[in-house]
């Protein structure tokens, strides 16, 4: 348990609606990573953190913005959510030197844009 | 361009036999190499990992081998058991790669009693 949490687990919404999602760590560890989990993609990173303020884009950037105002809170947000967001989204947080991280993940959160 | 492939969408074994989950990469610059386990509903978890120095880690029933020259590692489970049954996702990354993961699309394991 690397102390993550993520809110809402759940949540459902309707197409151009914003949405946040929140993923907070009580260790201080300065990366922080979103990613999505897809059928038949596996696990790909949306956008990452490198300490507060700075965060940087991911492979799957495109409609997902984030802010890091706090140590310890990662938000991800879907500006104008659409039927191609829905997934299950995943915070990570990475542990270890340079080049030889580990990244442990938090619960996980289900998002259903109808 | 898909940089660490994991072929096999899926593999079922029978308890107590040897699975081998298989993964590729295509980035020389890749020098270090991680095994997730997944259940449904829950996070990904890290297993076992090891560095480009090494071709092979033990830990307990799980082994990961390395073969830099065909750019291919393979997780062992040995004895199989109903509990492995779960999503592997394989991963690298490279030193200086802006502390970022690459991850495979995972292959589904089944474990049959």
């Amino acid at each position: 348990d690397a102390g993550i949490t993520q809110s809402p687990r759940h949540k459902v919404t309707e197409t151009g609606t914003p949405v946040t999602l929140r993923c907070h760590q009580t260790e201080n560890h300065r990366y922080m990573y979103w990613y999505r989990q897809d059928p038949g993609h596996g696990l790909r990173l949306i956008h990452y953190s490198y300490g507060v303020k700075d965060t940087d884009k991911g492979e799957v950037s495109d409609g997902y913005s984030v802010s890091r105002s706090k140590t310890e809170d990662f938000l991800l947000t879907l500006e104008s959510a659409t039927s191609s967001q829905t997934s299950v989204y995943f915070c990570a947080i990475s542990v270890g030197s340079r080049g030889r991280e580990t990244q442990y993940f938090g619960p996980g959160t289900r998002l259903l844009v109808l | 361009d898909q940089q660490v492939k994991q072929n096999s969408p899926s593999l079922s074994v029978q308890e107590g036999r040897i699975s081998i989950l298989n993964c590729d990469y295509t980035n020389s610059m890749f020098d270090y190499f991680l095994w997730y386990k997944k259940y449904p509903a829950e996070g990904p978890t890290f297993l076992i990992s090891i560095s480009s120095i090494k071709d092979k880690n033990e830990d307990g029933r799980f082994t990961v081998f390395l073969n830099k020259s065909a750019k291919h590692l393979s997780l062992h489970i040995v004895p199989s058991q109903p509990g492995d049954s779960a999503v592997y996702f394989c991963a690298a990354s490279a030193r200086g790669g802006s502390e970022k993961l690459v991850f495979g699309k995972g292959t589904k394991l089944t474990v049959n009693p």
